[in-house]
């Protein structure tokens, strides 16, 4: 099984709400990752965690707040959002936390958001 | 400097026909390559890992050239339902970042 889940598919939310992603992959995977994808653009890397520590934040605005509140699942908080923040969402995991040599990457089937 | 170029395309090709993608990468400590399929407002999905002895599946062939530093992806016979951006994905042999290419769209056309 190569699952990874995301919730909700959709979310429309206004630039004073305050909102979040989730993400939960059953895999044993230590690796979890946020993209962030605009129409005809590949995934753009936002953050990686590590043995449920953020090791990469591609200096993304603090108006993205990621956490992993385990080795299972990753959520993404969205506060003070802007317009150009609409996107699709992706999660992705892999099994190797520590980076060494071969992996996979999986992805779930994202979450689509518009920012009012 | 892209770590991984990909042409763009679009490639439209008529079913049947036999289409390649190519993708060149920067880092020559790379270590996994893949080639993703990724359809209109879906997420991207694993179509196959890249090996050094080059690898089929079915209809698809991916080879890798270290030396050159690029890998490719062959479709055979292609089918209507092969229409989709491909991406090709390069990982380095520390870290857990994938590096990902722009993406080639393709559409088969009747």
């Amino acid at each position: 099984d190569t699952e990874v889940t995301q919730t909700p598919k959709h979310l429309v939310m206004g630039m004073t709400n305050k909102k979040s992603l989730k993400c939960e992959q059953h895999m044993g995977h230590r690796a979890m990752y946020w993209y962030k994808q605009k129409a005809k653009k590949p995934p753009e890397l936002m953050f990686v965690y590590s043995y449920e520590k953020l090791s990469i934040n591609e200096s993304v605005p603090s108006r993205f707040s990621p956490e992993c509140p385990n080795s299972s699942l990753l959520n993404l908080h969205l506060h003070a959002l802007q317009p150009e923040d609409s996107a699709l969402y992706l999660c992705a995991s892999s099994q190797d936390g520590l980076g060494h040599g071969a992996d996979t990457q999986y992805f779930g089937p994202g979450t689509r958001l518009t920012v009012l | 400097r892209k770590e991984v170029e990909q042409d763009p395309g679009p490639f439209n090709v008529p079913e049947g026909a036999t289409v390649a993608f190519n993708c060149t990468y920067s880092n020559s400590a790379s270590q996994s390559f893949f080639w993703y399929r990724q359809d209109c407002r879906k997420e991207p999905k694993l179509l196959m890992s890249v090996y050094s002895s080059g690898n089929e599946d079915g209809r698809f062939t991916a080879q890798l050239n270290r030396a050159s530093q690029y890998i490719s992806l062959l479709i055979r016979d292609s089918k209507l339902s092969d229409s989709a951006t491909y991406l090709c994905v390069v990982k380095e042999n520390t870290g857990n970042q994938f590096y990902f290419g722009t993406g080639t769209s393709l559409t088969v056309i009747p």
